[in-house]
């Protein structure tokens, strides 16, 4: 099992530009999440979804996008770059929400210049 | 508000030697707390949850809520132990009942010194 796939690994990015990073697991997990880290920062969340159709606000949500349309893939949409999110963007998925364990992908370095 | 608060960003022992890495948290409700790994060149990866009171390499950790507190400490460290360490708390967000998230502390880098 690949667990969560992120792609692409790295990417630089003009501001002002748009992009989208892709997520998938394999896992059959209703939740979903987007987390971004700073650097020397804890990660913080984006975006998550419980399921197919469903998608609600995390703590930083301002700039992005994301929709649910299958139980595998969550995409993030990033629509006009600004050098503020110049992060690491990680997912994760969980079988359920609060005491469960989430499994993280291997996260996306996007440079915003 | 949650919050998570890991005061070390750097945690520096000899092998052999006790570890205790600090965590302490802000939640109004009951807390799950988990503790997360990242090995170089890993993923991030859960370590242990306080619902499950188990041991894992050797680490433990026990939920105080006097202290709001869920250090993880380990007897004697081993150099495979070198890793940066993530307290995070699964509280419920604001979009209420059934909807929770996970806050993150910054983490500590732990090294353990052959």
């Amino acid at each position: 099992n690949a667990g969560v796939t992120q792609t692409p690994k790295f990417r630089i990015l003009k501001i002002g530009q748009s992009m989208t990073l892709q997520c998938t697991q394999d896992m059959n997990h209703n939740y979903m999440y987007w987390y971004r880290q700073d650097p020397g920062m804890g990660l913080k969340l984006i975006y998550y979804s419980v399921g197919a159709g469903i998608t609600d606000k995390g703590e930083v949500p301002n700039g992005y996008n994301v929709s649910r349309s299958t139980t595998e893939d969550f995409p993030l949409r990033l629509e006009l770059a600004a050098p503020s999110q110049t992060s690491v963007y990680f997912c994760a998925s969980s079988y359920g929400g609060a005491w469960q364990p989430q499994h993280f992908g291997d996260g996306t370095r996007l440079s915003i210049l | 508000a949650q919050r998570v608060t890991q005061p070390e960003k750097l945690l520096s022992v000899f092998k052999g030697a006790p570890v205790e890495l600090k965590c302490n948290y802000s939640y109004s409700g009951s807390p799950e707390l988990f503790w997360y790994v990242q090995y170089s060149r890993q993923r991030l990866q859960l370590l242990l949850r306080h619902i499950s009171r188990e041991s894992i390499k050797g680490f433990t950790a026990d939920l105080n809520k006097g202290e709001t507190s869920f250090h993880l400490k380990k007897p004697f460290a081993q150099e495979e132990d070198s890793a940066m360490y993530y307290c995070a708390l699964s509280g419920q967000s604001k979009s209420g009942a059934g909807s929770y998230q996970l806050t993150f502390g910054k983490g500590t880098k732990l090294s353990v010194i052959p």
